[in-house]
């Protein structure tokens, strides 16, 4: 059991050019997150899921955009890369009952240059 | 707005016990949880909280007072890989988890 699966570990990315972040969970889980991790900044969320083919977004979702295009996977987008969105990004899951806990992948560590 | 806050970092002695507090200013409530997160690695659950009083897990117990917006985390009979970052969350009204930005524990010998 996988858990919740994260591609690629690292990556690093020139100003403007764009790239994909998938997230992968074998947990059945409704729920579905992208969340970037900055020092001495708390988890802020990207944008999130609900549901196969839903997406919504959240604190801070400018310059990203996500696809739920099959219920295990979620995708994170950059179009076009900028050095603010240097960070660790986590992919995260959870069942659709709100008292669970979110289940992480290990994240992305991503540098834009 | 909301607002969580923790202490940026603690230090503690190895077998010795730590008290980690939470204050919390958020548009609803629904729970807390708290997460341990090991230096690179992904947050992991802990506790989760969602009426007033103690949650005793081992040497993990976690305290809730929604009256005062408060809660902690205690860490017992400390062990050097306890040394991690520890993320408070509450979940709002909406069920969004609002994340503090972690304390940074250092176990010593």
């Amino acid at each position: 059991n996988a858990g919740v699966t994260q591609t690629p570990k690292f990556r690093v990315l020139k100003t403007g050019q764009s790239m994909t972040l998938l997230c992968a969970q074998d947990m059945n889980h409704e729920y579905m997150y992208w969340y970037r991790q900055d020092p001495g900044m708390g988890l802020r969320l990207i944008h999130y899921s609900v549901g196969e083919g839903t997406t919504a977004k959240g604190e801070v979702p400018d310059g990203y955009n996500v696809s739920r295009l099959k219920k295990q996977n979620f995708l994170l987008g950059l179009e076009s890369a900028a050095p603010s969105q240097t960070s660790v990004y986590f992919c995260a899951s959870r069942t659709d009952r709100e008292s669970q806990p979110q289940h992480f992948g290990d994240g992305t560590r991503l540098s834009i240059l | 707005g909301q607002n969580i806050d923790q202490p940026t970092e603690m230090t503690a002695t190895e077998g010795a016990i730590v008290q980690i507090n939470c204050t919390y200013q958020t548009s609803g409530f629904n729970g807390l949880f708290w997460y341990q997160q090991h230096a690179g690695e992904a947050p992991t659950f802990l506790s989760y909280n969602v009426l007033d009083g103690l949650e005793e897990k081992g040497r993990f117990s976690s305290f809730l007072s929604r009256s005062k917006g408060y809660s902690y985390l205690l860490l017992k009979e400390l062990q050097m890989k306890d040394s991690a970052s520890y993320l408070c969350a509450v979940s709002d009204s909406n069920y969004q988890l609002i994340w503090g930005a972690g304390t940074k524990l250092i176990i010593k010998p």
